[in-house]
């Protein structure tokens, strides 16, 4: 049981380049989520997915865009990185369950962008 | 807002000494409650949750946490600590409807 994946786990940009960011989860979770992690700031949401076909703002959603594919699979855009979105990416997952949601991470995606 | 604070940044500790890390949140209603880990070069892992009950909560790897509504808190402790404990440490708040909100983590090291 993989849990949750991403890929790829390091990237370098320059500054106005694109990239995608992929994860996927093999629990049947109904809800996927995408964090970033700074020194000193816990980790901040930048966007999730209730359910599937579903997207919303988290807390720091600017210069980032994402997609529900499916329910296995979440994705996350950066049209044109700037050196401030250098961090690290987590993933996550969870039921949904209104009460006792759980959520799982993946390894992470660590971003430089120059 | 919510916010979770956790006062701690950095702690340094010798093998065998005793945990307690500090977690304190702003809302006041019904609120679940997670500390996670993460290990160098390693993911966030749940070391242990609250939802209901028992405000004390046993967790994976002898660490424990204590709810206390009143203080708005929710510490984690480990009696003794091992060098294999040397991570960071999460605490993390939700309630019902809200995403979660996470602390700004506390990194801790063990010295053999």
């Amino acid at each position: 049981n993989a849990g949750v994946t991403q890929t790829p786990k390091f990237q370098v940009l320059k500054t106005g380049q694109s990239m995608t960011l992929q994860c996927a989860q093999d629990m049947n979770h109904n809800s996927m989520y995408w964090y970033r992690q700074d020194p000193g700031m816990g980790l901040r949401l930048i966007y999730y997915s209730a359910s599937e076909g579903t997207t919303d703002k988290g807390e720091v959603p600017n210069g980032y865009n994402v997609s529900r594919l499916n329910k296995r699979e979440f994705s996350l855009r950066l049209e044109s990185a700037a050196p401030s979105q250098t961090s690290v990416y987590f993933c996550a997952s969870s039921d949904g369950a209104m009460m006792t949601d759980t959520q799982y991470f993946g390894p992470g995606t660590r971003l430089t962008v120059l | 807002a919510q916010s979770v604070s956790q006062h701690n940044h950095h702690v340094i500790l010798s093998e065998a000494a005793s945990l307690e890390l500090g977690c304190n949140y702003s809302y006041g209603g019904t609120v679940n409650l997670f500390w996670y880990v993460q290990y160098p070069g390693q993911h966030l892992q749940l070391l242990l949750k609250y939802f209901s009950g028992d405000p004390l909560v046993k967790g994976i790897k002898g660490f424990e946490a204590e709810f206390i509504k009143s203080k708005f808190s929710f510490n984690l402790r480990k009696p003794s600590v091992q060098w294999s404990d040397t991570a960071e440490y999460f605490c993390a708040v939700k309630r019902a409807g809200n995403m979660l909100t996470f602390g700004g983590g506390t990194r801790l090291m063990v010295k053999p």
